[in-house]
């Protein structure tokens, strides 16, 4: 079974810095995706960006970006001139590929991390 | 994206009843699914609803506790039977679109408090 680590329970950044979050997962397959998804204080979970495991390049949305090492199985967010907006709870995910044998459409979620944005 | 709403935001019910939560889509879905959200905790997936068809349960959970029904493409209740307190959570509702392998978008959630 996959699992996703998220081993920072917090972390703090300052408006306007960049602060990057960890996220490590274990599987042995080779076709899946991965996702980091936000979710403040309203308790909305919020889809933040999406990587593709057969992709090599990291995916970017605006400020957001990853760090994605497939053979290390480590997936980090970066966030770039933080914003008081920014502070929520951010949770690394994990699905099968369509292709992996026995895949679902089933998220795997990390723990958690909760990131405070200090002005 | 879709835009997806849940009834009721939050409720306080007594042990022993059952709570039934609704999610409603803007849209024709082809997947909707069903995550816990215990306090403090990740999100764990109770089961995919299926139109037309019983819902696909993950393990350690079952059908007499969580019946779900999705009657529709854009509509799907969960309904919490028997509480006790440890079913005090969150629950919300996801879809997938089919626009992106992959991607899900969240309701906003029901809070239930069982005492």
């Amino acid at each position: 079974a996959q699992t996703v680590t998220q081993s920072q329970p917090e972390m703090s950044v300052q408006e306007a810095e960049t602060v990057t979050l960890s996220c490590t997962y274990d599987t042995s397959e080779s076709d899946y995706y991965l996702f980091w998804y936000k979710q403040p204080p309203s308790r909305q979970m919020i889809l933040v960006i999406r990587q593709e495991a057969y992709k090599q390049q990291n995916a970017t949305e605006n400020r957001f970006s990853v760090n994605f090492q497939k053979a290390a199985k480590s997936f980090s967010l970066k966030i770039s001139d933080s914003q008081l907006g920014d502070a929520a709870m951010y949770f690394c995910a994990y699905r099968s590929g369509e292709f992996s044998p026995g895949g679902s459409e089933k998220l795997v979620f990390g723990k958690g991390m909760k990131l405070t944005v200090n002005p | 994206s879709a835009v997806i709403s849940q009834k009721p935001s939050r409720d306080i019910c007594q042990r022993g009843t059952s709570l039934t939560i609704q999610c409603q889509v803007d849209s024709q879905v082809t997947m909707m699914f069903w995550y816990r959200q215990q306090p403090g905790q990740s999100l764990t997936l109770i089961a995919t609803a299926n139109q037309g068809s019983e819902a696909t349960y993950e393990s350690g959970f079952v059908i007499d506790k969580f019946p779900i029904s999705r009657p529709n493409l854009t509509f799907s209740t969960l309904t919490v039977s028997n509480m006790s307190p440890e079913d005090s959570s969150i629950y919300l509702c996801s879809v997938r679109t089919g626009m992106k392998v992959g991607e899900q978008y969240f309701g906003p959630g029901t809070r239930l408090t069982v005492t």
